[in-house]
């Protein structure tokens, strides 16, 4: 089975940077994705890693250690916008038969003045 | 016009009676999902499909069938609602990781949501 842990509420101020942590126990691993949702909207795909390391897209990065089993998203210059929930995601390794993503429950980042 | 659409947007229903939400895309994707959303639980997988003739159960899928009419089109019923069905219900599609490479990402595009009450 898949267990994953996030923070559930994060608070931070505009214009700071802010980190949202992830640690995950999985059978198998093929990568970790984020999602950002906001409230009464669909999630949206942020970013996937696959390999160690940092995958930056703009003001958003995300990191991955496959050794730690941990990632985080940074989101950096934050915006009053980026108040949303935002949920990692570990996809099953493909040699156990499936594509499966298998969400955290969430962190729920509020930005403030 | 949504890549992913959903209907209805919202519902309430009565216990024991039968309902429908549907799914159709547009984006081309052989695979489709449903989820759940409950409050402090995150998204749970329910079904999943990968192409027309493949069906799949997920996390969490008693209470619940699925049915993938076409390739653009994939239905959650449930037979007879209960109050704990009460939820948001997204759907889902994605391209094969290994369509975009061996480190596709297997990115999820989702519907707008269903928000089902059972009473």
């Amino acid at each position: 089975g898949q267990s994953l842990e996030q923070p559930s509420e994060v608070t931070a101020v505009e214009g700071a940077i802010v980190q949202i942590n992830c640690t995950y126990q999985t059978s198998g691993f093929y990568g970790l994705s984020w999602y950002q949702q906001h409230d009464g909207g669909a999630p949206t795909f942020l970013s996937y890693n696959a390999l160690d390391g940092l995958e930056e897209t703009g003001r958003f990065s995300s990191f991955l250690s496959r050794s730690d089993s941990y990632g985080y998203l940074l989101l950096q210059e934050l915006q009053m916008k980026d108040s949303a929930s935002y949920f990692c995601a570990v996809r099953d390794s493909p040699w156990a038969g499936s594509y499966q993503l298998t969400f955290g429950k969430g962190t729920k980042l509020s930005v403030i003045p | 016009d949504a890549d992913v659409t959903q209907t209805p947007r919202n519902r309430i229903t009565k216990t024991g009676k039968r309902i429908m939400l549907e799914c159709s895309q547009t984006k081309g994707h052989d695979r489709m999902y449903w989820y759940r959303q409950d409050p402090g639980l995150g998204l749970r997988l329910i079904y999943y499909s990968f192409d027309v003739k493949d069906i799949n159960k997920g996390e969490i899928s008693d209470g619940y069938s699925v049915s993938r009419q076409a390739q653009a089109k994939f239905s959650l019923s449930l037979e007879s609602a209960i109050p704990n069905q009460t939820a948001l219900y997204f759907c889902a599609t994605s391209v094969p990781t290994g369509t975009s490479g061996p480190l596709g990402t297997g990115e999820l595009f989702f519907g707008e949501g269903s928000r089902l009450t059972v009473l």
